[in-house]
């Protein structure tokens, strides 16, 4: 059974800060892998999807890096903004449709 | 993507009573899809919706729990049956298209909590 596991569980740093969110799974035979962004009252947000066949992908501000041989993900996030402010979940697709997700790192961008 | 938009968008209910919730999507879509998000937990699937038949539940989630109707390609209910404190949950709907090629889009939730 895959498991998602995301490191830290919390993360408060101020403003203009760079930061990294890490993801890792057990299961490496996975189709994708996506991070969603969860604001309270507004459901989930893709941020970015990274295939299997890829290693990483951006967007603005957002840098996923996927190894899968190892089980890894990280969404690294430059000059980090109050607007940044929610959770963060990592997804991975298997086979079967089913995206089984950890359990997010709530982060907090500070003025 | 499409739109999600999903009722009802919190609820405060009774023991012992059921709940029914709708997900509507503005366009048609392939699969659709219901999770449940616990208190502290991650987002756990619950079933495929499938479109003229039968829903196809996870491990550890039955019909009798969760019935689960997919008239059509827009449209699909969620009902959490008998409810028990344990129920307290964010219900989500989600959609997407081939698996493993589109990226999942889901809708804001429905907060149930169960007294």
């Amino acid at each position: 059974k895959q498991e998602v596991t995301q490191i830290p569980a919390a993360l408060s740093v101020p403003e203009g800060e760079n930061l990294v969110l890490n993801c890792s799974f057990t299961d490496s035979a996975i189709y994708n892998l996506q991070w969603f962004r969860q604001d309270p009252g507004k459901g989930l947000t893709s941020l970015l999807l990274i295939q299997s066949s890829q290693r990483e992908q951006t967007s603005g501000r957002l840098n996923a890096s996927l190894d899968k041989s190892s089980g890894r993900s990280t969404l690294y996030i430059a000059a980090s903004q109050p607007g940044d402010s929610a959770t963060y979940l990592c997804a991975v697709e298997g086979s079967g449709y089913a995206l089984n997700f950890g359990k997010g790192t709530s982060l907090l961008v500070t003025p | 993507s499409a739109v999600i938009s999903q009722k009802p968008s919190r609820d405060i209910c009774q023991r012992g009573t059921s709940l029914t919730i709708q997900c509507q999507v503005d366009s048609q879509v392939t699969m659709m899809f219901w999770y449940r998000q616990q208190p502290g937990q991650s987002l756990t699937l619950i079933a495929t919706a499938n479109q003229g038949s039968e829903a196809t539940y996870e491990s550890g989630f039955v019909i009798d729990k969760f019935p689960i109707s997919r008239p059509n390609l827009t449209f699909s209910t969620l009902t959490v049956s008998n409810m028990s404190p344990e129920d307290s949950s964010i219900y989500l709907c989600s959609v997407g298209g081939a698996p493993g090629a589109n990226v999942l889009t889901f809708g804001a939730g429905s907060r149930l909590t169960v007294l």
